[in-house]
């Protein structure tokens, strides 16, 4: 299975919103509406942040946001602050009841 | 809350094995509702899923890894364990222990333990 295509880096300033884009396959992010998004700061365990394609868990702003279009899943940060400057990481439920990441994405907030 | 935390020898000799534990509190795993996950960060990549392994020891393991990996499970102690044979530099990683439900979502996860592979 290959990872999922992330872009290296986006950027954007406080008050902002950005979009990260993941990209799988029919294999992966196209068969099922299972898609994850991680945040994760240096030196800390990776936070669940949107699962299920959209769904957000307990605790997380309603600035974040996910989505998914035929192959490609998205995240989407509204209104930056200075502490969403982390790493960012997709995942998606194979059909080989397998999981897959993405590249992963460092988000600057400028 | 459930809370996982890994536990290991930080430094493995090229070619030995690498042995690893994620133990389990805060709730049961000894249930049906989640699968209990490896994740690895090797330096300067992404993040790699291992595998996972149920209540039953029933086990998955990502089919592009080099060397296939051992999962076991001990519900008496709350816990479950990773096993690499014959490691590499290229093996060299944090690792993190994680809970996942029906699909990819990993909900809890351990603070992650670096493991060296030195020559």
């Amino acid at each position: 299975q290959s990872a999922l295509t992330q872009p290296a880096s986006v950027s954007g300033s406080p008050g902002q919103s950005i979009t990260i884009s993941c990209t799988g396959t029919n294999s992966d992010i196209g068969f099922y509406n299972f898609v994850s998004w991680y945040q994760c700061h240096p030196g800390k365990a990776p936070k669940l942040i949107i699962y299920d394609v959209s769904s957000r868990p307990s605790g997380i702003s309603n600035r974040f946001s996910g989505s998914k279009s035929g192959n490609t899943a998205s995240l989407t940060i509204s209104g930056l602050h200075p502490d969403d400057e982390a790493h960012y990481y997709c995942c998606s439920y194979t059909m080989s009841s397998t999981a897959v990441f993405g590249g992963g994405t460092q988000l600057t907030v400028l | 809350q459930v809370q996982l935390e890994e536990s290991g020898p930080g430094l493995v000799k090229a070619s030995q094995t690498l042995s690893l534990s994620c133990t389990v509190s805060g709730g049961s795993i000894d249930t049906t509702a989640y699968f209990w996950n490896w994740i690895r960060q090797r330096p300067g990549r992404g993040l790699e899923w291992i595998g996972n392994i149920l209540y039953s020891g029933e086990t998955l393991y990502n089919p592009s890894l080099k060397s296939l990996p051992t999962m076991s499970i001990d519900t008496s102690k709350n816990q479950f364990s990773l096993m690499l044979n014959s490691v590499t530099a290229a093996d060299t990683a944090v690792y993190y222990c994680a809970r996942s439900d029906y699909g990819v979502s990993f909900d809890s996860w351990g603070q992650g333990l670096l493991v060296i592979v030195s020559s």
